[in-house]
This record gives structure tokens, sequence and C-alpha cells, in this order.
């Protein structure tokens, strides 16, 4: 079962933060984060393994909480750079091994 | 380093056509995957094989089949292409499952007219 993204699309200037959720229904192992470009293949941003961890890419974060099978990518004084579709995967616990995405945020970043 | 090669990279079948998307890694990676994309839909998994010799169906399976020819081969097959399956088709390898990262190919752009 694909996770839940929010919000679908987010449009930000330069400078300003966002922050985009993905929730499971089921418990999950990891949580990755990914970047796609128009036309490109998704690139890897992070990964947040089971245990609350959140781990950073400059000045991308991300948390993981367990517990409410949430994850949070929290993109701060967005550049330019940062336009493009975020997808987070998810591994959840009935399905070792099996990464399987949202439907995307969309974060458009103007001048 | 190629990482993910996909070939090819564009094709146009009719609709009844075969037809087999290849997939290779140089990573030594154990995990590889396929998924489809389409517009608002996200990336859905097809077909998951965690080492050579093991596959196992995805969120959409149906109208696929896979092999896993050897640890750098996975390949994607559509028997009987119907214009449902036009869509941009990526293949993913990682070293260990869901635990670490995956690296994409280039991906297909698949039409089925």
């Amino acid at each position: 079962q694909q996770p839940v993204q929010s919000p679908q699309a987010v449009i930000l200037r330069e400078g300003e933060d966002a922050v985009i959720n993905c929730s499971s229904s089921k418990a999950l192992y990891s949580v990755h984060w990914y970047r796609q470009k128009h036309g490109e293949a998704p690139v890897f941003l992070m990964i947040l393994l089971k245990g609350g961890e959140q781990k950073g890419h400059e000045k991308i974060s991300a948390s993981f909480n367990e517990k409410k099978q949430q994850s949070s990518l929290y993109l701060t004084a967005s550049q330019l750079s940062y336009s493009g579709t975020y997808f987070c995967g998810t591994q959840s616990s009935d399905s070792w091994g099996k990464l399987q995405f949202g439907a995307g945020t969309q974060v458009v970043v103007t001048p | 380093n190629a990482g993910v090669t996909q070939t090819p990279k564009f094709q146009v079948l009719k609709t009844g056509q075969s037809m087999t998307l290849q997939c290779a890694q140089d990573m030594n990676h154990n995990s590889m995957y396929w998924y489809r994309q389409d517009p608002g839909m996200g990336l859905r998994l097809i077909y998951y094989s965690a080492s050579e010799g093991t596959t196992d169906k995805g969120e959409v399976p149906n109208g696929y089949n896979v092999s896993r020819l050897n640890k750098r081969e996975f390949s994607l097959r559509l028997e009987s292409a119907a214009p449902s399956q036009t869509s941009v088709y990526f293949c993913a390898s990682s070293e260990r499952g869901g635990n670490t990262e995956a690296f994409f190919g280039q991906g297909t752009r698949l039409t089925v007219v």
C-alpha cells in the first residue's frame, strides 16, 4: 500500500521554508526521500531507519516518528535548485525489502 | 561507473505486441525493482527481487512478468501490451532492500497504441 504524502504541491519564494509529510497505515522499518527533476530519474536524498532518527542533507532534513508511522521532510531557506517532485518511499513491516512510494509533492521555488 | 542501465530509452508498441525491458546494474547490489510512473500516481512497484533467483509481486504486477537472470540483470516482460501500460518504467537497485538507498536507471518511456 502506497504511503500518503501531503501537500500535493507547494510554491515557495527563495529563502522560505516548507514541510512535506508522509504517512503510512502500516508499521515502518524505514523511510526514504527522493527528489525528481522533470524528465529525469529520482535521486536519493536520505534514508531514516527505525529508531526515530533525524538526518540532514545540506539545508534539507527529515524526521521519522515510527510510533505515528510518519515522516516529514523539511526544506529550509529554499533555493531555486530545490524545485522538483519529492517522493517518500517506505518499507513496511509486512513487505520486507519492498520499497513503495507516495504520489509525490511538487515543489516550485520562485525567485 | 554506469550504475543502473536501462534499455531501450523509448519504445512504441502496438496493442498485443510483446517486448522485454532490460535492466542491468554494476554495483553488486542484491535487490532490484521495477516501477512504473504515471502522472499523479507517483512510482508504483511492479515487481521486486530481493536476490538472484527470487522475485515477488508488487502493487501492480498484472500484465507483467520478470526474470532475475543473474545478480546484475532484472528484465521486465510485457506479453501482450495494452494501452493502459503506456507509462515511464524505472528500474532501481539497492544493496539491501529497503534499508539502503535505491539507485534508479534513466527510465524507459513506453507508448502502446
